[in-house]
């Protein structure tokens, strides 16, 4: 079968840092994306994995371990405008996203 | 350029009634996608199209019918509206090399 976990909810400070954790077990690997979105909003292109590592774009960075069947989206120096959800999605064997149930981040004051 | 465009953005349904939601891109993407997100859960796929002339089923196509006539218009219909289709429906677009997915504003559908 095909499944991709992630935490439901997580809430952090305003200025820390956060990990969004992700791991996941598909039928085929061509790479892991992480998107955002706002509540009533579609969602938005964040980040692409392929090879294992991390990549970094601004405040945002993604991490790839294939190996594992891990990944985790970290966010630094946290706004209130990064209250959202985080949604992890492989691309799998059949050229489609699977995606899962995504992570609700909550930034308080 | 637009991006990818829905309508309609809200839609209320009775339950067998008929209805397309139509999707639009400009970017000359070959891959297209549908997809349903109910509250609390992930982007489920409906449909997808690698091109003109292509369809294809994703996870949960049961209800659904797609064309794909043209490059830009991937529309999805419903022909007999049921309360379990009731949901935000997202259509995306993707270049070949499907690095990512370019997703419309949505549709709220809501069957009564």
């Amino acid at each position: 079968g095909q499944n991709i976990d992630q935490p439901t909810e997580m809430t952090a400070t305003e200025g820390a840092i956060v990990q969004i954790n992700c791991t996941y077990q598909t039928s085929g690997f061509n790479g892991l994306f992480w998107y955002q979105q706002h509540a009533g909003e579609a969602p938005t292109f964040l980040s692409y994995n392929v090879l294992d590592g991390l990549e970094e774009k601004g405040r945002f960075s993604s991490f790839l371990s294939r190996s594992k069947g891990y990944s985790y989206l970290l966010l630094k120096e946290l706004q209130m405008k990064d209250s959202a959800s985080y949604l992890c999605a492989v691309w799998g064997s059949q050229g489609n996203l699977i995606f899962g149930k995504g992570t609700k981040l909550s930034v308080k004051p | 350029n637009a991006g990818v465009t829905q309508t309609p953005k809200f839609r209320i349904l009775k339950i067998g009634q008929s209805m397309t939601l139509q999707c639009t891109q400009d970017m000359n993407h070959n891959y297209m996608y549908w997809y349903r997100q109910d509250p609390g859960m992930g982007l489920k796929l409906i449909y997808y199209s690698v091109g003109a002339g292509i369809t294809d089923k994703g996870e949960v196509p049961n209800g659904y019918n797609v064309s794909r006539s043209t490059t830009e218009d991937f529309p999805l219909r419903l022909e007999l509206a049921a309360p379990s289709q009731t949901s935000v429906y997202f259509c995306a677009s993707s270049p070949p090399t499907q690095e990512t997915q370019y997703f419309g504003p949505g549709t709220r559908l809501l069957v009564l």
